[in-house]
């Protein structure tokens, strides 16, 4: 019962174009979303979010777009750039404190 | 800075050694969460805190125990650690406005058991 599902694991971009990262979710009760970025060896990076009172939300080269119709999430990164390199992770919430997280995208940028 | 920090980075122990993880922040954060994660796998909510109030996930083995002696620490005890242990343990803290509400959380480093 997986209720946030981040399908690809993994995707290669190419430095300067746009990286998109998608999240797909079931639970109609979520109302905070949220990208978490990692890298090896450390814990997750907090990134952005949106509440479910938004359809976007943007902050520097990152972009998330909600769309609670299709219970569909995405990050855009543009330009990309190599340091973005990482694993992303998407994770929503109900209340009550809790996250629900994604199995996360590992995103590679190359030069 | 504030911070989130979690010791001992690398923690080795034997199968059935009892071993304990700590966190500490400096955040005031007055909830703080304790997450499993395995290789390609989402982070695992084993149990949080919300002040002094102990949650415990219903998954979570009995195996795992926590305690919180301050609004700065936190601690994972792993009783008898199994081979199934081995994982990177992630702490949290985030500070939501009320006990209906989440905010978002913070993580430390994480902290790297091997069970031999």
């Amino acid at each position: 019962d997986q209720q946030v599902k981040q399908n690809s694991p993994s995707l290669s971009v190419q430095e300067g174009r746009i990286s998109i990262l998608n999240c797909d979710y079931t639970n109609s009760m979520f109302d905070y979303f949220l990208w978490y970025k990692k890298y090896p060896a450390e814990g997750p990076t907090f990134l952005i979010s949106i509440s479910s009172i938004k359809d976007k939300n943007e902050d520097g080269r990152f972009t998330v777009f909600l769309n609670k119709s299709a219970k569909h999430l995405s990050l855009h990164i543009v330009p990309s750039q190599p340091g973005d390199s990482a694993v992303y992770f998407c994770a929503a919430s109900a209340g009550a404190q809790k996250l629900v997280f994604g199995q996360g995208t590992r995103l590679t940028i190359n030069p | 800075d504030a911070m989130v920090i979690q010791n001992p980075r690398y923690q080795v122990t034997q199968f059935g050694k009892p071993v304990t993880l700590s966190c500490s922040q400096t955040l005031n954060h007055n909830v703080m969460y304790w997450y499993q994660q395995k290789s390609s796998q989402a982070p695992k909510l084993l149990f949080h805190y919300y002040d002094k109030d102990f949650n415990n996930e219903a998954d979570t083995p009995d195996n795992f125990q926590s305690r919180r002696p301050n609004t700065s620490f936190c601690f994972l005890d792993i009783r008898s650690p199994g081979l199934g242990d081995a994982a990177m343990y992630l702490c949290a803290t985030s500070a939501p406005t009320d006990v209906h509400s989440t905010d978002t959380q913070y993580f430390g480093p994480g902290t790297r058991l091997t069970v031999l």
